[in-house]
């Protein structure tokens, strides 16, 4: 887990409520990575950041919003439109460089009640 | 469209057996491939990663994966399996289209290890 944390371990939602996951790395990595798990599914991407002040949707965007105003912070929102966001959220940082390894933090469980 | 295929969901193998985890990917280009392990309710810790270079990459843990373009592989080895590594493996193949470093992921090979 490294030099990324997450918080908190354990979340939950009541429905119709929005919760933001935290998101910080100390490797002064300039790219930043959500993820969401569901079980047999792997990993599918929510939200991805290259540089401070910039971030692009992933595969399934659809619920979430993100902010990056500090290169060590990538915040992520669950919004109250996520039809399902019962899930383990994983964040990730990454340098620039296309070799560049992904490095994971400890993850998120969110779980809608 | 950039994919990878974990083919097994779940591996057996018994203690001091060797273990391999298969990997299949689909990729425009030359693939850039690694390997990660998830512990119950932890983070993806990284294992090794293929670029370019020799085709037999060896990473943490005495874990070593084995690339083969003709196959359009990376399986994942290990020549004596202990029982602590027991956990979910996970393929990924670098995304090449956007510019970005995402990654696409296998959806996940339990391996369990029988003492």
């Amino acid at each position: 887990d490294g030099g990324i944390t997450q918080s908190p371990k354990y979340l939950f939602r009541k429905e119709g409520q929005n919760v933001t996951l935290s998101c910080e790395q100390n490797l002064n990595h300039d790219a930043m990575y959500w993820y969401r798990q569901d079980p047999g599914q792997g990993l599918r991407l929510i939200y991805y950041s290259q540089i401070v002040n910039d971030f692009q949707k992933g595969d399934i965007a659809e619920g979430y919003s993100v902010s990056r105003e500090k290169k060590e912070s990538f915040p992520l929102t669950v919004t109250s439109a996520q039809k399902n966001p019962t899930a383990f959220y994983l964040c990730a940082s990454s340098a620039r460089h296309s070799t560049d390894t992904q490095y994971f933090g400890p993850g998120t469980r969110l779980t809608v009640l | 469209a950039q994919s990878v295929a974990q083919p097994e969901d779940q591996v057996n193998v018994a203690e001091g057996n060797p273990l391999t985890v298969k990997c299949t990917y689909s990729v425009s280009g030359n693939p850039y491939l690694f390997w990660y392990v998830q512990y119950p309710n932890r983070g993806l810790q990284f294992l090794l990663k293929y670029i370019t270079g020799d085709n037999l990459v060896k990473g943490s843990y005495g874990f070593e994966a084995e690339f083969n373009k003709s196959q359009t592989s990376f399986h994942l080895k290990k020549p004596s399996a202990l029982v602590s590594d027991s956990a979910l493996y996970f393929c990924a193949v670098r995304d090449m289209q956007t510019g970005a470093n995402n990654l696409f992921f296998g959806t996940g090979t339990r391996l369990t290890v029988i003492p």
